[in-house]
């Protein structure tokens, strides 16, 4: 089964505050995406990679970056935390980037005071 | 962004009633569509990726149907029981590996 880890479920921190939310995939899985969750609003995409070292914007970047530096780990940045950024955060990965099965990891909750 | 729209927001049945709910987007380029199921405090959870037109696919009490011509999936879940209480997310493949999600339609059954 494809496992898919995010480093919290709950964070809180503050504004201002530069913010590091990690994700791994154990499937050697080619894709992955990092989502926030807002009620309401559905899952939106942030950022996605298709590769090492890649990256792509999603529909909201805005206030975020990421990271790839190996194949299983996928990083979003926050660099100075604000209030709007308080959501649920979900990562995902697929194995190519034919019309392919996302598995998603449980979620970072993150409130930002 | 091609939106993905789903209705009804959010249903309420009753332990034992057969449901449906309906995921509508746009026709043109068409490439695939996705439906995940999301219960409270665990991953989403995919259940189906359709590609062609008229696709039917069966998943236990869950089916689901496509018209990619006029851009519309139905997801059916027959004699509902509590534990299919969830979230239902509808997802358009839109080219890079990457889904446009629809908001989701929240069901409830009560026993």
């Amino acid at each position: 089964d494809v496992k898919v880890t995010q480093s919290s479920r709950y964070l809180v921190k503050r504004t201002g505050e530069k913010v590091f939310l990690e994700c791994v995939q154990d499937m050697d899985h080619e894709n992955m995406f990092w989502y926030r969750q807002d009620p309401g609003l559905g899952l939106r995409l942030i950022y996605f990679s298709y590769d090492v070292k890649m990256k792509e914007k999603g529909d909201i970047p805005e206030g975020y970056s990421v990271s790839r530096e190996k194949k299983e780990r996928f990083s979003l940045i926050l660099e100075s935390a604000s209030t709007n950024q308080t959501s649920m955060y979900l990562c995902a990965s697929s194995l190519d980037q034919e019309a392919d099965t996302q598995y998603f990891g449980p979620g970072t909750r993150l409130t930002v005071l | 962004i091609l939106n993905v729209e789903q209705s009804p927001q959010s249903l309420h049945v009753q332990e034992g009633d057969s449901t449906n709910f309906t995921c509508s987007f746009p026709s043109s380029n068409f490439y695939a569509l996705h439906w995940y199921r999301w219960e409270t405090a665990k991953s989403p959870e995919a259940l189906f990726v359709m590609t062609l037109n008229g696709d039917e696919k069966k998943k236990g009490r869950i089916s689901a149907t496509l018209n990619t011509k006029e851009g519309y999936s139905y997801l059916y879940i027959k004699g509902s029981q509590p534990e299919d209480s969830a979230t239902y997310l509808c997802a358009r493949h839109r080219g890079q590996g990457n889904l446009i999600f629809g908001k989701g339609t929240k069901l409830s059954v009560k026993p």
